[in-house]
């Protein structure tokens, strides 16, 4: 069964610390990896991509990695803000027989404290 | 802002009844998702058309359908409302229907059944 799963469930730090995130999935075959931000009540928003050649990428105080072979990645989030809690959401595409669907993970909680 | 337009914002309906949620994808996208997102849930696959023809079917309720219009926009109809169907229902819309497309999302319809 295709599944995406996170980890932590939610998560609380202090405004100016680091933080990862991390999403693990079983989703055959693979086609790539994203990283959205969701606000409470918005739509979800594209932090970054990966193919399943790629194993990092970073988008400002973004950073994703990807480890194809173990099936997991992290997202790092460096200086956090305040304006970085939200809900963030890993999202797995799959192709040939799962015709390009998106698998979305429950995604992990953030509150960033000042 | 992501391209997408979804209308209205928000609704207010009564057990048994049946609403249209409409979607606007980004100038050019063909294909067209709908998500169902409920209180503290992740977003769950219910269908995906492209160009007009349907592409994939998730966990849609029979009571619901949608279809894609020959100007790409997209209406996802839920009739016989229940209690248990009032969520945020998001659209998204990509280029292609399949491989390393990116999806974006609009702001969503919040559905509130009394």
């Amino acid at each position: 069964k295709n599944q995406v799963e996170q980890s932590p469930q939610s998560l609380i730090i202090l405004e100016g610390k680091n933080c990862t995130l991390q999403c693990n999935y079983t989703v055959s075959p693979f086609s790539n990896l994203r990283w959205y931000k969701q606000d409470t009540g918005r739509g979800p928003v594209s932090l970054t991509i990966m193919t399943f050649s790629e194993n990092t990428k970073s988008n400002g105080r973004y950073t994703a990695t990807l480890d194809a072979d173990t099936k997991q990645s992290s997202l790092h989030i460096t200086a956090s803000q305040l304006s970085d809690s939200a809900s963030y959401i890993c999202v797995v595409s799959g192709r040939g027989s799962t015709l390009g669907r998106l698998y979305f993970g429950r995604g992990t909680q953030l509150t960033v404290w000042p | 802002d992501s391209g997408v337009t979804q209308t209205p914002k928000h609704l207010i309906t009564a057990t048994g009844q049946r609403v249209t949620l409409r979607c606007s994808p980004r100038s050019g996208d063909l294909s067209v998702y709908w998500y169902q997102q409920s209180l503290d849930q992740g977003l769950q696959f219910l269908i995906q058309y492209y160009n007009g023809e349907e592409r994939a079917k998730g966990n849609i309720l029979e009571r619901f359908s949608a279809q894609q219009f020959p100007d790409l926009h997209s209406e996802l109809n839920l009739s016989s409302l229940e209690l248990g169907d009032s969520a945020l229902y998001f659209c998204a819309s990509s280029p292609r229907d399949r491989g390393n497309t990116e999806a974006f999302f609009g702001q969503g319809t919040r559905l509130t059944v009394v």
